[in-house]
């Protein structure tokens, strides 16, 4: 079976400050993909990053980056110099390759982070 | 592009009523999802369609739900009868392919929040 805990129910930071969010997984295959999506007060999960487990390198996107550790089954998600508009519930979600798993996106959670002036 | 779109936005019905919603999703997206997020929770899979024909309905409760794609791009998802426990969000996501989830992210629509009273 497949498992997402974000641990974080809530996070508040102010303007300007990092933060990072933290998801574990558990997982029986040997191949799988990760994810994290973001939900603004809109209700939309807007897709932010994929990445499989063959890749274990760390990604930067502007003021995002995320740090995969196998050996821990985490995939960290940090948001550097936060804004108030970065302020949403952050999913992380898995999904397998094998028949039966590939469609299914398994969601933590969630983290809610308010970021205020 | 056209994101996914999704009505009615709310919706409020007593327990045993019925209710439907409606989902259009991003033109030339075979692939058609329909997920259930309870407040506090992260979406939750409840069926999966390739073109018209369903994938995955494996964590539908098919008593009271029921879910079509006719002509393979609209899509309807009906409650009947109502629940308490069924009040929640209903997203409705789509994407390019079904093979991997990875390969093509799911773009979801903003969702229908539903209240059984």
């Amino acid at each position: 079976a497949q498992k997402v805990t974000q641990a974080q129910t809530e996070i508040s930071v102010v303007e300007k400050e990092d933060v990072t969010l933290d998801c574990v997984y558990e997982t029986r295959d040997t191949t799988y993909y990760l994810f994290w999506y973001k939900q603004p007060p809109s209700g939309e999960l807007v897709f932010l990053i994929r990445r499989n487990s063959f890749d274990e390198q760390n990604e930067i996107s502007g003021r995002y980056s995320w740090n995969f550790q196998k050996s821990t089954s985490s995939f960290n998600f940090t948001i550097t110099a936060s804004q108030v508009v970065d302020s949403a519930v952050y999913f992380c979600a898995l999904s397998g390759l094998r028949a039966g798993t590939a469609s299914k996106l398994t969601f933590g959670t969630g983290t809610r982070l308010q970021v205020t002036l | 592009e056209a994101g996914v779109a999704q009505s009615p936005r709310y919706k409020i019905i007593e327990k045993r009523q019925s209710v439907a919603f409606w989902c259009n999703p991003i033109s030339g997206h075979a692939t058609l999802y329909w997920y259930q997020q309870i407040l506090g929770q992260g979406p939750k899979l409840l069926i999966q369609f390739q073109n018209n024909g369903v994938v995955d309905d494996s964590q539908l409760p098919k008593d009271r739900f029921s879910a079509e794609r006719l002509k393979g791009v609209d899509s309807t998802l009906k409650i009947q009868p109502a629940k308490l426990e069924d009040s929640a969000v209903y997203l409705c996501a789509s994407s390019l392919e079904r093979r991997t989830v990875s390969n093509s992210p799911l773009h979801f629509g903003n969702g229908t929040r539903l209240t059984v009273t």
